[in-house]
């Protein structure tokens, strides 16, 4: 059952530009919606959170985009870097009655070209 | 701060063979879990414990998965017999607890090739 829809599969984007990931989900019971980064070889490792409560959140390059009405968040990473290539996964996170059980969507691969 | 340990890092072995991971958390998190990520996939949770009790155990197919944390450290995840779909990351996470907002730090992952 795929409760967290992610796109796209794989994203190119040239150095200086802006990164867009998008993710759907189903179950309103989710609470949290974790982004991860994920390089080759690697665990994936927290970027940035959002609340369901908070439409927007940003921690400098990183901006999450939450729409609650439509079940829908998205990643933006402005202004690209050649580093940031690497996997990207959305999360969302049930309440804490469900011990914050965590849902993952398929990864988006970035390239960002210099 | 020493990150979540994983071993072995790659193992490979042949259909209906067993195999086992082992993991070692962050120091003072109470809550372990184990995922699977297949080639292309998100990472799907096995197990989840709390100290030495299991959370959800839900998606771990319990005829050939087992998983411990004796003593509410330590875990090792166990296949037996391993199939050919068994190949994947599988990877440790840890977090002070279990609240939906304790961020989940990973281990590097041990990848299985199963022949």
């Amino acid at each position: 059952q795929q409760q967290v829809k992610q796109s796209p599969q794989s994203l190119i984007v040239q150095k200086g530009g802006i990164s867009i990931i998008n993710c759907a989900y189903e179950n309103t019971a989710f609470d949290y919606f974790p982004w991860y980064q994920q390089f080759p070889g690697k665990g994936p490792a927290l970027l940035i959170a959002i609340r369901p409560d908070v439409s927007e959140k940003k921690e400098g390059r990183f901006t999450i985009s939450f729409n609650k009405s439509a079940k829908q968040f998205s990643l933006h990473i402005m202004d690209s870097q050649p580093g940031d290539s690497a996997t990207y996964f959305c999360a969302a996170t049930l309440g804490n009655t469900n011990a914050g059980k965590s849902t993952f969507g398929d990864g988006t691969t970035l390239t960002v070209k210099p | 701060e020493a990150g979540v340990a994983q071993s072995p890092r790659y193992k490979i072995i042949e259909k209906r063979q067993s195999v086992a991971f082992w993991c070692n958390p962050i120091s003072g998190h109470a809550t372990l879990y184990w995922y699977q990520q297949i080639l292309g996939q998100g990472p799907k949770l096995l197990i989840q414990f709390q100290n030495n009790g299991v959370v959800d155990d839900s998606q771990l197919p319990k005829d050939r998965f087992s998983a411990e944390r004796l003593k509410g450290v330590d875990s090792t995840l166990k296949i037996q017999p391993a199939k050919l779909e068994d190949s994947a990351v599988y990877l440790c996470a840890s977090s002070l607890g279990q609240l939906a907002r304790n961020e989940q730090f990973f281990g590097p992952g041990t990848r299985l090739t199963v022949l």
